[in-house]
C-alpha cells in the first residue's frame, strides 16, 4: 500500500520570507512523487514531479522540491514567498513498479501574508 | 499536457434527485477518472474509466450510486445518483495518456455540488 503524510494542515509565511510545505510518503517500491496547487474555487494545477535523476526538482511559479530516500520525504521551497501563492497544496505519490493509482495527501493551507 | 472542462461548474440539487457531470478533454487520453473532494477534505479516487470497458470502482464507491460512461477518448460522465447532503462536495475528473506511472495526472476545474 502506498501513502502520503503532509503534517501540516496549515502553514504560515509571511511574503518575501521562504516557504516549506512537507510530504513524507511510503511506497513498497520506488516512488513517483507529485505536488499540486488548488486555488479557492479552481481545480488541481500541477505544480512538479520527480520521476529520476537530480533529487531537487524545479517546476511552474518558482517552486522547487527536494527528493529524500533515506527520510522518505518530498518537501515543497520556494526561495521567496508571495501572497498570491496562497491556495491549498496536495503531495502525491504513485509506486513505481506496476501501475497504481495516485494516492494524495490531505493537502496543506500556504497562507502568505503582506 | 490536456485541457479539460467540466459541466456543469457548480449546482444545488434537491435530495433523491441526480445529477450528471460531463468531462470534456482537448485530446484523445486513455485514463480517465473520476475524484470527489469533501469540505475541507483530500482528493478521494471514485473510478478509473477506460473506453469501451467498464469503469474500475474504488472500494467504498458502487455502480449503482455513481454510473460512469466513457463513450470515446475525449469525453466522460459521472452521475450521482439519489442524492444525499452527504453527496455535497466537489467531483473532480482528471485524466492522463495511459504512457505509465511517472506520467503527470491532469485535473479538470471540478464541480461544486451542493445537495439539500
Amino acid at each position: 500500500a502506498q501513502s502520503v503524510a503532509q503534517p501540516e494542515d496549515q502553514v504560515n509565511v509571511a511574503e518575501g520570507n521562504p516557504l516549506t510545505v512537507k510530504c513524507t510518503y511510503s511506497v513498497s517500491g520506488n516512488p513517483y512523487l507529485f505536488w499540486y496547487v488548488q486555488y479557492p474555487n479552481r481545480g488541481l494545477q500541477f505544480l512538479l514531479k520527480y520521476i529520476t535523476g537530480d533529487n531537487l526538482v524545479k517546476g511552474s511559479y518558482g517552486f522547487e522540491a527536494e527528493f529524500n530516500k533515506s527520510q522518505t520525504s518530498f518537501h515543497l521551497k520556494k526561495p521567496s514567498a508571495l501572497v498570491s501563492d496562497s491556495a491549498l497544496y496536495f503531495c502525491a505519490v504513485r509506486d513505481k513498479e506496476g501501475y497504481s493509482t495516485l494516492t494524495f495527501g490531505k493537502g496543506t493551507m500556504l497562507l502568505v501574508s503582506p | 499536457s490536456a485541457v479539460i472542462s467540466q459541466k456543469p461548474s457548480r449546482d444545488i440539487c434537491q435530495r433523491g434527485t441526480s445529477l450528471t457531470i460531463q468531462c470534456q478533454v482537448d485530446s484523445q487520453v486513455t485514463m480517465m477518472f473520476w475524484y470527489r473532494q469533501q469540505p475541507g477534505q483530500s482528493l478521494t479516487l471514485i473510478a478509473t474509466a477506460n473506453q469501451g470497458s467498464e469503469a474500475t470502482y474504488e472500494s467504498g464507491f458502487v455502480i449503482d450510486k455513481f454510473p460512469i460512461s466513457r463513450p470515446n477518448l475525449t469525453f466522460s460522465t459521472l452521475t450521482v445518483s439519489n442524492m444525499s447532503p452527504e453527496d455535497s462536495s466537489i467531483y473532480l475528473c482528471s485524466v492522463d495518456h495511459g504512457l505509465g506511472a511517472g506520467e503527470t495526472q491532469y485535473f479538470g476545474p471540478g464541480t461544486r455540488l451542493l445537495v439539500l
